[in-house]
């Protein structure tokens, strides 16, 4: 079993440039959710899904799309990125909401 | 009231010493509390959790102490190892289908040999 398999794993990116973050799972989780992780700022959550089809904002949302097609894939789109959004993405999945979770390895952002 | 707060932000411990995080929290709906243990590029790992139905839980070298009335809860590390060496970070949820994870901003924990 592969777990939670994020791609790519760096990205440097322009100002004003869009790009996908692809997640995808293996294990038949229901929830995947989406966290970017900042110095001293903890994992604070972008959006998350209870299942396909079904998706909602967390805590950060703005400036970020997601759509949940299938059960195993959980895409966060920056739709024009920004300085602000350098940051490391987690994807993560579990069970159901509130379950143990399972983290990916992260994607490493930078935008210049 | 979404908040959990987790300290010290960093924390240095000799090896074979006792590692003690704490955090806090003040919605009194969650009920699920676990700790992510979390090496440099690698994402975050559970490490042990616990339902507030119990005081502590304890699975080899590390133990979870909660205090319901308290709204606290802390993790020790019992015989820190250098292999400790990583951040921590505590989270809470209610478990309901908005029961998403509430991260505490992490402790970055050093065990000197």
């Amino acid at each position: 079993n592969a777990g939670v398999t994020q791609t790519p794993k760096f990205q440097v990116l322009k100002t004003g440039q869009s790009m996908t973050l692809q997640c995808a799972q293996d294990m038949n989780h229901e929830y995947m959710s989406w966290y970017r992780q900042d110095p001293g700022m903890g994992l604070r959550l972008i959006h998350y899904s209870v299942g396909a089809g079904i998706t909602d904002q967390g805590e950060v949302p703005n400036g970020y799309n997601v759509s949940r097609s299938t059960t195993e894939d959980f895409p966060l789109r920056l739709l024009s990125a920004a300085p602000s959004q350098t940051s490391v993405y987690f994807c993560a999945s579990s069970y159901r909401p509130g379950q143990p979770q399972h983290f990916g390895d992260g994607t490493r952002l930078s935008i210049l | 009231q979404q908040q959990v707060k987790q300290s010290p932000q960093s924390l240095i411990v000799q090896k074979g010493g006792i590692s003690i995080i704490n955090c806090a929290y003040e919605n009194t709906a969650f009920d699920y509390f676990p700790w992510y243990q979390q090496f440099p590029g690698k994402g975050p790992a559970l490490l042990i959790a616990i339902r507030p139905d119990v005081s502590e839980k304890k699975e080899g070298r590390f133990t979870i102490s909660f205090n319901k009335s308290a709204k606290q809860f802390s993790l020790h590390i019992m015989d820190s190892q250098p292999g400790d060496s990583a951040t921590y970070f505590c989270a809470a949820s209610n478990g309901g289908s908005q029961g998403n994870l509430i991260f505490g901003k992490g402790t970055k924990l050093s065990v000197k040999p």
